[in-house]
């Protein structure tokens, strides 16, 4: 079965802190997303990798394609930051399926 | 506002009506996806429309739903004989045309559904 875990399930910090979210798989993919969500169910779409690391701001992406698993890392957090994280995967060329991790519950403690 | 809408954003039915949910995406996306996002659980991929197609549909999928997109702008699903089991968010999401690898989804807000 194809599936995609996420860790840690809830993670409080201080504001200032580095953060990390990591999203395992257990097959090859073609694509990854991180995605956000903030209370009242808003999604928005942070990164799409399918290799290397991507930079947005406080926001770094990595995906390691051998080791099958993908971190999100936050820089210098901040209260605004607090919202749950979804890991998401395309397993194949030929699928437009997406399969979500449960998603990591952050808040960030000013 | 040239995003992702959905309408309605929340429904309460009971059980046993069916329910309809319009998704329009951004103008020039070719692309739709519809999901479903239980509490505490990550949104669950439903069906995809590149245009008017329909090529790909879940296992979640039963009978009681039915996706379309006649003119490949605006989407609906459609649940028929509502259980309290569909109550959930539905989400709709769009991204343009162009290399697999390289495309960004923007989600709409959601419909809330509610089965009594």
């Amino acid at each position: 079965k194809n599936e995609v875990e996420q860790s840690p399930q809830n993670l409080t910090a201080q504001e200032g802190e580095f953060i990390t979210i990591n999203c395992s798989y257990s097959v090859g993919i073609s694509a990854l997303h991180w995605l956000q969500q903030h209370p009242g169910g808003g999604i928005v779409s942070l990164f799409m990798l399918s290799s290397g690391k991507k930079k947005h701001g406080r926001l770094i992406a990595t995906i390691n394609i051998q080791e099958k698993h993908s971190s999100l890392h936050i820089t210098a957090s901040h209260p605004r930051d607090s919202a749950v994280y979804i890991c998401a995967v395309r397993w194949g060329a030929g699928s437009y399926q997406l399969t979500f991790g449960k998603g990591t519950k952050l808040s960030v403690i000013p | 506002d040239t995003g992702v809408s959905q309408d309605p954003r929340h429904k309460i039915t009971k059980r046993g009506q069916n329910v309809t949910f319009r998704c329009d995406p951004i103008s020039e996306h070719n692309r739709l996806y519809w999901y479903r996002q239980t509490l505490g659980q990550g949104p669950e991929f439903l069906t995809y429309f590149q245009n008017e197609a329909q090529l790909e549909k879940s296992r979640l999928l039963s009978d009681r739903f039915s996706a379309e997109r006649p003119k490949g702008s605006f989407s609906t699903l459609e649940i028929q004989r509502t259980e309290q089991g569909d109550s959930a968010m539905y989400l709709c999401a769009s991204f343009p045309t162009g290399g697999r690898t390289t495309n960004e989804q923007f989600f709409g807000p959601g419909t809330r559904l509610t089965v009594l």
